[in-house]
């Protein structure tokens, strides 16, 4: 099947500081990727859309300037966390699909854990 | 009201019990329907879409029912390896199309 690499799988940052999450669609062209927090014990709460080529769209409650998406290419998508607090400390994982149909499955990226010290 | 709701149990059935997870959701426009699984700390997996005429996979059937805007899946024959969290997953059209997770069900198959 179709294979999605996020890419740190794990890091621990100071807090302040801002870190990068990639996520790479490897053998299919993402047109759309999802990115998700979910924190211990609970689901996975979408943070936002993003079509290539265009801004991402945010879930209310989400601060934009504080995740910033970067989806420029139909295989890349960046998420970073901009002065990063320990409540930022979370699972973020990333989703991408192909196409624009809605029947078309999305695949997930590993996850990357963060936690800021 | 959340966007898609499910009981998140869990559900402790023993091996070969047939159980049945039920999920909810509010935006009547959605337009596709997915059960996701989900091992404890690994990203979730497609189990099966749902399709309206309702469809079997093995042991496991998905169900959608439009007009009380629910949908279904129902596990035969529980195995110890089903043991997981179960995502109810359904895709909106708000003038974008999102998916959007349920809380997901947490299933304890003992043996």
């Amino acid at each position: 099947g179709a294979v999605v690499s996020q890419h740190p799988s794990r890091v621990i940052c100071k807090s302040g500081t801002s870190v990068k999450i990639e996520c790479r669609s490897l053998d299919f062209q993402a047109t759309t990727m999802f990115w998700y927090r979910q924190f211990p014990k609970q689901s996975l709460m979408l943070m936002a859309t993003s079509n290539e080529g265009s801004k991402a769209t945010y879930e209310q409650g989400v601060e934009k300037d504080k995740f910033l998406i970067n989806h420029a290419s139909l295989t890349l998508s960046t998420l970073t966390v901009t002065s990063a607090h320990p409540e930022d400390s979370s699972f973020y994982i990333c989703s991408a699909r192909e196409g624009g149909s809605s029947n078309t499955e999305a695949f997930f990226g590993q996850g990357t854990r963060l936690t800021v010290v | 009201r959340k966007e898609v709701e499910q009981d998140p149990g869990p559900f402790n059935v023993p091996e070969g019990a047939t159980v049945a997870f039920n999920c909810t959701y509010s935006n009547s426009a959605s337009q596709s329907f997915f059960w996701y699984r989900q091992d404890c700390r690994k990203e979730p997996k497609l189990l099966m879409s749902v399709y309206s005429s309702g469809n079997e996979d093995g042991r496991f059937t998905a169900q959608l029912n439009r007009a009380s805007q629910y949908i279904s899946l129902l596990i035969r024959d529980s195995k110890l390896s089903d043991s997981a969290t179960y995502l109810c997953v359904v895709n909106m059209n708000t003038g974008f199309q999102k998916l959007v997770f349920g809380t997901g069900t947490r299933l304890l198959v003992s043996p």
